[in-house]
């Protein structure tokens, strides 16, 4: 089982809708996960972090917890056409210091 | 300077070339991370700084030689590359040397002819 996983998409959502982006891990231990933007040829994004169980809301960007079942999510209200981009999911790695990234789930936000 | 910067953006380089690539962080950090991202495909770690301390080599050719003189400067020395290395490199930053936040440059996307 990969540390990071995520569905690769494309995930197609019309304007306006509510994108929601999963992510699931492996490792029980992990306690901290961030969700990266990446825009073709770009460099990947920071966007959201969260750290405890629950959301976390930010613009309309929602990050959820749940440790439990080993999954977080990222909620984007409000779809816009610029939401278009590959939505990279990362968790620290058991061991040594890096993240593990998802494979990035492509969305597309169609008008 | 703001953020993590890479110099150059773009270079194209022969099978026989030696460049380098440069980071440089203003975030105050003290790790740093080189990963490379072919066309279409995950990020695939390269290697990882700690205090200027390489703590991680993820099985790279020894084609690529990083060097990391400081917290805050992180290079990598390119030779002999092959055409399957053409890609973009990206690097990182990161407050401690595993489990918070990473912040990316914009990345130089290599060409090898």
């Amino acid at each position: 089982q990969k540390e990071v996983e995520q569905n690769s998409g494309p995930l197609s959502v019309p304007e306006g809708a509510i994108a929601s982006l999963n992510c699931t891990y492996s490792d029980r231990g992990s306690q901290s996960f961030f969700w990266y933007r990446q825009y073709s040829g770009k460099s990947p994004e920071l966007i959201m972090s969260i750290y405890s169980n629950g959301d976390k809301e930010d613009g309309r960007f929602t990050a959820q917890l749940n440790k439990a079942s080993q999954y977080v999510s990222l909620l984007i209200r409000d779809s816009q056409p610029s939401d278009s981009a590959t939505y990279l999911c990362a968790a620290p790695k058991i061991s040594g210091y890096a993240l593990n990234f998802g494979k990035g789930t492509s969305l597309l936000v169609t008008p | 300077e703001t953020g993590v910067t890479q110099t150059p953006r773009h270079l194209v380089m022969g099978m026989t070339n030696k460049k380098s690539l440069k980071c440089e962080q203003h975030l105050g950090h003290n790790a740093m991370y080189w990963y490379k991202q072919s066309a279409k495909k995950p990020l695939e770690l390269m290697f990882v700084y700690n205090f200027k301390e390489q703590t991680e080599n993820n099985s790279v050719p020894s084609r690529f030689s990083p060097e990391c003189p400081n917290s805050s400067h992180l290079f990598l020395h390119l030779h002999t590359l092959q055409p399957e290395d053409s890609a973009l490199y990206l690097c990182a930053s990161s407050q401690t040397g595993g489990g918070l936040e990473q912040y990316f440059g914009p990345g130089t996307r290599l060409t090898v002819t």
